[in-house]
Order: C-alpha cells, then structure tokens, then sequence
C-alpha cells in the first residue's frame, strides 16, 4: 500500500527565510508522481508543485521547488524567501497510474505540516 | 471559467437525516473524485469515477453513495448521516489518467452532525 508521511506538525520561519517541509512515501510501483498542496485558512486546495518519478530534475516553479532524493523516498518542498502570505497547511500527496492502481489514480495525502511566517 | 464548484458550502445535520452534495466542474475532465477531510488529517478518498455512468470505491466508502449521470456532476449521498460523518468534503477533478494531471479542487462542503 502506498503511504505519504508528513513528520513536522508545525513550523515556523522568520519573513524571507528560506524553509524545507519534508515528505517521505512508500510504494513499490515504478511509477508515481509526487504533489504539494497549499492549503490556506480559507480552506481551499491549492496545487504548487509535481514531480514524476522518471523526472531527471527536480522541479521549480518560481518560490517552490522540490528537493527529490528516489535512493531515499523523500520529496520535500523548499520554500524561498518566505512571505506572510505563506503561512497555510502545506500537504504532500502521491499518485499511482493506472494500471499499477485501480482506484482511478487516487492521491493518497500526508498528514500536513502547518507552516507560519513570522514578520 | 469556474473549475469546481461545490453546494451547499456549509450544513448540518442532526443524526438520521440525509443529504446530497453536489459538485461540478466545467473543464471536461474525466475523472472526479470524493474526498474527506478531519482536522489535523490529510484527505481521504471516498468514491471516484472514471467517467460518466461509473463509480467506485475509494478508502472510506462506508455511509455514503455517489452517482456520476452527467460528465460534469458528481454527487455525494449520505443516506443515514451520523456524526463520524462531521467533515469537510472536497470534491475535485482531473483529466484521464496522465500520472502528470493535477487534480483541481471545489471550496469545499463543511459539514456538521448533531
């Protein structure tokens, strides 16, 4: 069975310091694709970031970046230059494709790490 | 162009009553998804379908049923509520089966059982 761990409830970092929120994940498929989701208070789901287990590089998207270690089974996302605006649940989620899966490639979903950003 | 939109975004229940959440996306995706929420967790999947006229079962099914009769809605039954079934519920879509394919997301339905 797959399984996303999330090890750090909570955190804090200081405005415009850089932050790492770790994700580990089990699966035994080849192939997978790794997601962060924001989550702010206002409760809706917000896609920031995907890597694919075949990907040589590990992704960016402007602040976010993923840090990508297959060998290891982590996939933790990096936060750039913190701002206020970041404080928000942050969750980690794997998808299996089809056939490896047959719930429809179903994300399962970490627990979430709480990140605040101090000013 | 509203992606996912979900009604109603608040209710509740008293214990025994029924309800139907309705979700829909206008992006033609193929696959929709039922997902639950409890605080401090992550989500769950409840039910999914692969395409219109199709369901199935997700990790916690039990307590609710889904129907898919239109490509763009996925509604989610609860029959009998009960006040494990106190959640927030997202519903979300996605294209067909690209591992690449993010899913997007409702609002979400905040839902509370007396």
């Amino acid at each position: 069975a797959q399984k996303i761990t999330q090890t750090q409830p909570g955190m804090f970092v200081q405005e415009k310091e850089a932050v790492t929120l770790d994700c580990t994940y089990d699966t035994s498929d080849p192939s997978y694709g790794l997601f962060w989701y924001k989550q702010p208070s206002s409760g809706e789901m917000i896609f920031l970031i995907y890597q694919g287990s075949y990907d040589q590089q590990n992704a960016t998207e402007g602040r976010y970046s993923l840090n990508f270690q297959k060998a290891r089974k982590s996939a933790n996302l990096v936060i750039s230059a913190s701002q206020l605006g970041d404080s928000a649940m942050y969750f980690c989620a794997m998808r299996i494709p089809y056939p490896y899966n047959n719930a429809g490639n179903m994300l399962t979903f970490g627990g979430g790490t709480r990140l605040m950003v101090k000013p | 162009n509203a992606g996912v939109t979900q009604t109603p975004k608040f209710r509740v229940l008293k214990t025994g009553q029924s309800m139907t959440l309705l979700c829909a996306q206008d992006m033609n995706h193929e696959y929709m998804y039922w997902y639950r929420q409890d605080p401090g967790m992550g989500l769950r999947l409840i039910h999914y379908s692969v395409g219109e006229g199709t369901t199935a079962k997700g990790e916690v099914p039990d307590g609710y049923n889904v129907s898919r009769l239109k490509k763009q809605n996925f509604l989610l039954g609860l029959e009998s509520a009960a006040p494990s079934q106190t959640s927030v519920y997202f519903c979300a879509s996605s294209y067909i089966r690209l591992l690449y394919n993010e899913q997007f997301f409702g609002p979400g339905t905040r839902l509370t059982v007396l």
